[in-house]
Order: structure tokens, then C-alpha cells, then sequence
């Protein structure tokens, strides 16, 4: 079955520290991938996409992630994390037209100062 | 543009009672709609798809005569709690696809919170 992996439950970064958040799927082609933030009690805000082309995708808030065909994972990363990073953050996966998006258990974001 | 609206927000109703949760598209015709659950700390879970003019496709493990959805213009769909109980507090949020969305791209209400006492 398709699947979305999301290997960290939980990771604690320090203010101004880099990040990156695993994200892996299964799927024999390319799917369509997507980062998306939430906040406690707020609804999904999206992050960046990947449909196609370059595989090192530009997002909001200073957030990048990076398509690795080869290990069918598409990694979050932040050069330097801000106390207002701390969320919730989950992977998405879009395999075909018009169906709805599968979801990783998704990484809890804590930041330290 | 691609904003899509939930009301309520939140909804607190005792348990026998039915809740009408609304999604709209605001600025785009949504051929497709989908309505996911999140209970707390968890991640989204599909309940059911639906397109415009026809039946809701539901998941596995969902009651279709517990969860009632309606999907009657290109801008609207419902999801009813039919008899709602305790167990059926969550998070409930819609995602809508079509119109000026690109391929496969949805874009996602802010939620509404039921809590059934």
C-alpha cells in the first residue's frame, strides 16, 4: 500500500540551529509531495510543493526540501530555526489526479532558546 | 486566490444531536472535495470524497450513515454528524480541488473542532 513514512515523532532543535525533517514514501513513480505546518488548534498552512522539475523545491517562511528520487524522500531542511518554527509538520503525498493526499503521522517541532 | 472557508470554526452539541460542518470555495469551483479527521497529536485521516453532483466516496471504517455528506454546487459541501457521541469529537477539516488549482494540488479549510458532550 502507499504509504508516507515520517521517521521522527518528536525533534528538539536550539534557536538559530538548522533543521531538517525526514519525510520517505512508497511508491513506484513519482509522486506529487508536499510540507505542511500546523500550529495547536489551527488548520494545515502549506509549506512548499513538488510536482515536477527541480528537485530542490523553495518554500515559505525560509523552509526548503529536496527530491531524492534515488531514496524517495522529500527532506525538510531550515538553515536557522526560529522560536515561531515550533509545530507540527507533516509530509503529504498526491498520487493521482483528483484523489486526496496521504499523510505522515507527522514530527513535532520544539525549539529551544 | 484557492481559499476555502469552514463554519463554525468550533461546535460543542450533546451527544444524540446532529452537526452540519459547512466547507466552501471561496474564489474557485471545487469539482472534488475531502473531508479528513484529526484527532489530537494525531495526523489526518480521509473520511470521504466527493464530487459534485454524486455520492461520497467513503473510506474504510467510516459510517456513511453516520457521516453524512452533500456536495450539491461547485462551491459547497457538508458533512453532517449524524447522532454525534463523545467518541466523534475531533477535528474535522475539508480540502477542495479544482478550478485554478493545478494538478492535483487541494487546498485546505482551518478546520472546525466538534467536541459532543
Amino acid at each position: 500500500a502507499q504509504s508516507v513514512t515520517q521517521p521522527d515523532i518528536h525533534i528538539t532543535v536550539s534557536e538559530g540551529a538548522s533543521l531538517e525533517l525526514r519525510c520517505n514514501y512508497s511508491y513506484g513513480a513519482t509522486p506529487y509531495l508536499f510540507w505542511y505546518v500546523q500550529s495547536p488548534g489551527q488548520g494545515l498552512q502549506l509549506l512548499l510543493k513538488y510536482f515536477s522539475g527541480d528537485t530542490l523545491v523553495q518554500g515559505i517562511k525560509g523552509f526548503e526540501a529536496e527530491f531524492k528520487r534515488s531514496q524517495s524522500s522529500f527532506n525538510l531542511r531550515k538553515p536557522s530555526v526560529h522560536w515561531s518554527d515550533a509545530a507540527e509538520y507533516f509530509c503529504a503525498v498526491g498520487y493521482q489526479a483528483g484523489t486526496a493526499l496521504i499523510f505522515g503521522k507527522g514530527t513535532t517541532l520544539s525549539v529551544s532558546s | 486566490g484557492a481559499v476555502v472557508s469552514q463554519h463554525p470554526s468550533w461546535v460543542i452539541c450533546k451527544s444524540g444531536t446532529s452537526v452540519k460542518i459547512e466547507c466552501r470555495s471561496l474564489d474557485f469551483q471545487a469539482t472534488t472535495m475531502f473531508w479528513y479527521r484529526q484527532f489530537p497529536k494525531q495526523s489526518l485521516m480521509l473520511m470521504a470524497t466527493s464530487n459534485e453532483g454524486s455520492k461520497a466516496t467513503y473510506e474504510q471504517g467510516v459510517e456513511k450513515d453516520k457521516f453524512l455528506i452533500n456536495h450539491a454546487s461547485l462551491t459547497l459541501s457538508t458533512l453532517t454528524v449524524t447522532s454525534a457521541h463523545p467518541e466523534d469529537s475531533s477535528f474535522y477539516i475539508c480540502s477542495a480541488r479544482g478550478g485554478l488549482a493545478a494538478y492535483n494540488e487541494q487546498f485546505f479549510g482551518p478546520g472546525t473542532r466538534l467536541t459532543v458532550l
